[in-house]
């Protein structure tokens, strides 16, 4: 699978909000943009994922760049219960699982 | 939430024991997995499976063994626990695997002194 970039960490504001970036330059067509984030304590937790197109959900949207080397998942009013490791995952085809990187770590402040 | 148990969820074991965990599902899902969590290091994958008795290696399978003889249960087991085996342990379940989401568990947490 292709690797993603991403902040080691970023800071919001409850009530806001917040814009988590990663990369992915070397994406192939096939890869499908995932994201899941993992709270303290627990296991990981999809998000939301999407190939070409936008999409929203009840939690989170997610907006992919035209030429999807980039991706950005919104966030779109932080609240205490949003802190934790937000990864974003590149999935090939195949049930071979999901490779994780070190993802962000959100910190909202009340 | 998706209905997975994981258990034990703590357990404290010796070097060279043998030791098996087990992921419990009550979806009906196709494939699971099994990941290790370490300090700095994110999940990686240890086995997965696609089907009963349809089971591959993934990223980090030395010493570990995976059984799956009904849909719902998923064993992964260390034939003789070593110390770098301490980990946190996370089951995931799928529908249909290449597109979809997966679902954790909660995780057990292994130390092996």
């Amino acid at each position: 699978d292709a690797k993603t970039t991403q902040p080691n960490s970023m800071e919001s504001n409850e009530e806001e909000p917040v814009h988590l970036p990663c990369n992915h330059s070397t994406i192939s067509g096939t890869d499908y943009i995932h994201w899941y984030r993992q709270l303290p304590s627990q296991g990981p937790e999809y998000v939301i994922h999407g190939l070409t197109s936008n999409v929203n959900n009840r939690m989170a949207s997610l907006a992919i760049a035209e030429d999807r080397k980039s991706s950005t998942l919104i966030l779109h009013r932080a609240t205490l219960r949003d802190a934790a490791v937000y990864y974003c995952i590149l999935k090939r085809g195949g049930a071979d699982g999901l490779t994780f990187g070190k993802g962000t770590h959100l910190i909202i402040q009340p | 939430d998706a209905g997975i148990t994981q258990s034990p969820r703590h357990k404290v074991t010796e070097t060279g024991t043998p030791v098996t965990l087990r992921c419990h599902q009550t979806e009906n899902h196709r494939y699971m997995y099994w990941y290790r969590q370490d300090p700095g290091h994110g999940l990686r994958l240890i086995h997965y499976s696609y089907g009963v008795k349809d089971t591959d290696k993934g990223e980090v399978s030395d010493g570990y063994s995976v059984s799956r003889s009904k849909t719902e249960d998923f064993l992964l087991t260390l034939e003789s626990a070593t110390s770098s085996q301490t980990s946190v342990y996370f089951c995931a379940i799928s529908d249909r695997g290449r597109y979809n989401e997966q679902f954790f568990g909660p995780g057990t947490r292994l130390t092996v002194l």
